[in-house]
């Protein structure tokens, strides 16, 4: 089934120690985006990528960072992880047909980061 | 700011209760309107969704949702839960032409007792 995969499901990092979040799609989507939910609040958008074109939100911090490399990955990098970074991630991916297309996005199952 | 408010955090019912979720957004502009739904230990799956026309639209599972427009609101509605229903249900909004993005609620974690 075509899905949206995150890797891993479960990461544990040391603080200021830089980890990778992983986000692969096989539904050929040509948006990805990347949410932080910390507990009890709402997913919080950090960044997407409309093709190749990366859009930071205004309230991103410097300290995340985000590549993709082909269609069908995009990365969560945080540099120096602190404990107000541990949180779930969330990867989700659109078809979009440009500015104020109808898009649904779809999400994969979300990376529980644990900051110690 | 543009925000996105469900109103109740926590709902529990019995089941064949009739169940309605709130979600006010503050946006002047034209959006797109989703409900998520999220099951224990699963991903986040889209429940319905409006964009145009027909205010009184109709999801999976028995679920609609009536856009307001002069209240700015989406609420969810059913006329009968079920045990299957636990779940966190996030109303969503996305703003036109913000390429796509998504504002969402804290959320509503239902609890239905079979």
């Amino acid at each position: 089934d075509a899905m949206v995969i995150q890797n891993p499901r479960y990461q544990v990092t040391q603080f200021g120690k830089p980890v990778t979040l992983s986000c692969s799609q096989t539904l050929n989507h040509n948006v990805m985006y990347w949410y932080q939910q910390k507990s009890s609040q709402a997913p919080k958008l950090l960044f997407h990528y409309y093709d190749k074109d990366f859009n930071n939100e205004a309230d991103t911090p410097d300290n995340f960072q985000s590549r993709r490399p082909n269609t069908s990955f995009c990365f969560l990098d945080i540099r120096s992880p602190g404990l107000g970074d541990a949180a779930m991630y969330l990867c989700a991916t659109s078809v979009s047909r440009g500015q104020g297309a109808r898009d649904t996005q779809y999400f994969g199952p979300g990376t529980r980061l644990t900051v110690l | 700011a543009q925000s996105v408010s469900q109103h109740n955090h926590h709902v529990i019912l019995s089941e064949a209760a009739s169940l309605e979720l709130g979600c006010n957004y503050s946006y002047g502009g034209t959006v797109n309107l989703f409900w998520y739904v999220q099951y224990p230990g699963q991903h986040l799956q889209l429940l319905l969704k409006y964009f145009s026309g027909d205010p009184l639209v109709k999801g999976i599972k028995g679920f609609e949702a009536e856009f307001i427009k002069s209240k700015f609101s989406f609420n969810l509605r059913k006329p009968s839960v079920q045990w299957s229903d636990t779940a966190e249900y996030f109303c969503a909004v996305g703003p036109y032409n913000q390429g796509g993005k998504l504002i969402f609620g804290q959320g509503t974690e239902l609890s239905v007792k079979p």
